[in-house]
């Protein structure tokens, strides 16, 4: 089963309009966190938002915001008053589990296109 | 601060051949990462390290290997390159008990 599913390929919005962005995930660990990246068509990743498990309340970073609905497994991305600037693909990623070192995994999703429209 | 820093930003290589792929960050992060992003998908990641001298496989090891001689540098090799190593490969790093991963600006590489 997929860990991180992504199940828009590609979305269009216009400009100063809001978009969400779907991420479901799965995960039987109790302690977990859900990121938002964006990487532009210039290929770096920028990190963007961070949603803790235990978090009572959905996470807010600016125009960003996490729609984080636990029972539904679901971490959507909200993009409020979209700008050209928004134009890039979104990746939708877990850490789960935690190793004797401390490490937890990370899991990337497949990605979303968002193109902003003037 | 620099971040996380690769070198080269672009490569080919023959298959057989040999590379290695640098990455340098300077926030003193424990955590460093490498993952592989092939076209239209997200990111695998190939191995990690969580300390100077302590590395382990991730998700996709096969034909690559990687060493932490320091807590700067986390070079990941390549050895006898094939085809199916043709992807964008970034490296991260992140402090320990932190969440959020630095990227650096990835290596395109592709094998013919």
């Amino acid at each position: 089963a997929q860990k991180i599913t992504q199940t828009q390929p590609g979305m269009f919005v216009q400009e100063k309009e809001a978009v969400t962005l779907d991420c479901t995930y799965d995960t039987s660990d109790p302690s977990y966190g859900l990121f938002w990246y964006k990487q532009p068509s210039s290929g770096e990743m920028i990190f963007l938002i961070y949603q803790g498990s235990y978090d009572q309340q959905n996470a807010t970073e600016g125009r960003y915001s996490l729609n984080f609905q636990k029972a539904r497994k679901s971490a959507n991305l909200v993009i409020s008053a979209s700008q050209l600037g928004d134009s890039a693909m979104y990746f939708c990623a877990m850490r789960e589990g935690q190793d004797s070192g401390g490490y937890q995994k990370v899991t990337f999703g497949t990605g979303t296109k968002l193109q902003v429209i003037p | 601060n620099a971040g996380v820093t690769q070198t080269p930003k672009f490569r080919i290589l023959k298959i057989g051949q040999s590379m290695t792929l640098q990455c340098t960050q300077d926030m003193n992060h424990n955590y460093m990462y490498w993952y592989r992003q092939d076209p239209g998908m997200g990111l695998k990641l190939i191995y990690y390290s969580v300390g100077a001298g302590i590395t382990d496989k991730g998700e996709v090891p096969n034909g690559y290997n990687v060493s932490r001689s320091t807590t700067e540098d986390f070079p990941l090799r390549l050895e006898l390159a094939a085809p199916s190593q043709t992807s964008v490969y970034f490296c991260a790093s992140q402090v320990q008990g932190r969440d959020t991963q630095y990227f650096g600006p990835g290596t395109r590489l592709t094998v013919l």
